[in-house]
């Protein structure tokens, strides 16, 4: 069990310019997150995968957003035309089956936009 | 909406106890999770409660109580260890919603 990794860790990227990011869940987990984070605040639910389904989106995730998962294995978060308020942490989190409650999460990757 | 509330800041001694509340909507809502999380770290989960009363976890406990749409971490024989920032999370579907934090200092 090497815990869920994400890629890069770390993205510095100018406005208007997209980005896409890496999650490698827990091998067993069917379930996968991605959150997004900012200073001071908790995570904010951006999305969830179980197996290769899409199967929630927050409201709050504008159309420059976009999440896959093609083999229900790894997933990748992609945002087009990058602002700066999407300057954040982004977090990626996977679950056991019928486990979602406790979700592990990778490092995240800290996104700048300047 | 889905929304939890939570203290901002609790401040305690070594060796005290401490109790973090959160409330939370109750439409749609399956369950209450809990998550400590250091600076630049990630949020590791604590506890679960789906059903009303205490769950114990070696020095925390967490506690629900669903006709008040309340519950509590409960953290023992405080750690300079423990200085992080505690977030409560419901279960709501498929959608998970994270309280705003309270960050938890610990002084010796």
């Amino acid at each position: 069990d090497t815990g869920v990794s994400q890629d890069p860790r770390h993205k510095i990227t100018k406005r208007g310019q997209n980005v896409t990011f890496r999650c490698d869940p827990i091998s067993e987990h069917n379930r996968l997150y991605w959150y997004r984070q900012t200073l001071g605040q908790g995570p904010e639910f951006l999305t969830y995968f179980q197996n290769e389904a899409q199967l929630e989106k927050s409201r709050l995730l504008s159309d420059r957003f976009s999440a896959e998962r093609p083999k229900g294995s790894f997933s990748t978060l992609e945002i087009q035309r990058t602002e700066q308020g999407d300057s954040a942490m982004y977090l990626c989190a996977s679950s056991q089956p019928g486990q979602g409650y406790e979700q592990y999460f990778g490092p995240g990757t800290r996104l700048t936009v300047t | 909406g889905q929304s939890l509330e939570q203290p901002s800041e609790v401040t305690a001694v070594e060796g005290a106890i401490v109790q973090i509340n959160c409330t939370y909507q109750t439409s749609g809502f399956y369950g209450l999770s809990w998550y400590q999380q250091h600076d630049g770290g990630a949020p590791t989960f604590l506890s679960y409660n789906a059903l009303d009363g205490l769950e114990e976890t070696g020095r925390f406990s967490s506690f629900l109580s669903r006709s008040d749409s309340y519950g509590y971490l409960l953290l023992q024989e405080l750690q300079m260890k423990d200085s992080a920032s505690y977030f409560c999370a419901g279960s709501y579907g498929q959608n998970f919603v994270f309280g705003p934090g309270t960050r938890l200092s610990v002084l010796p």
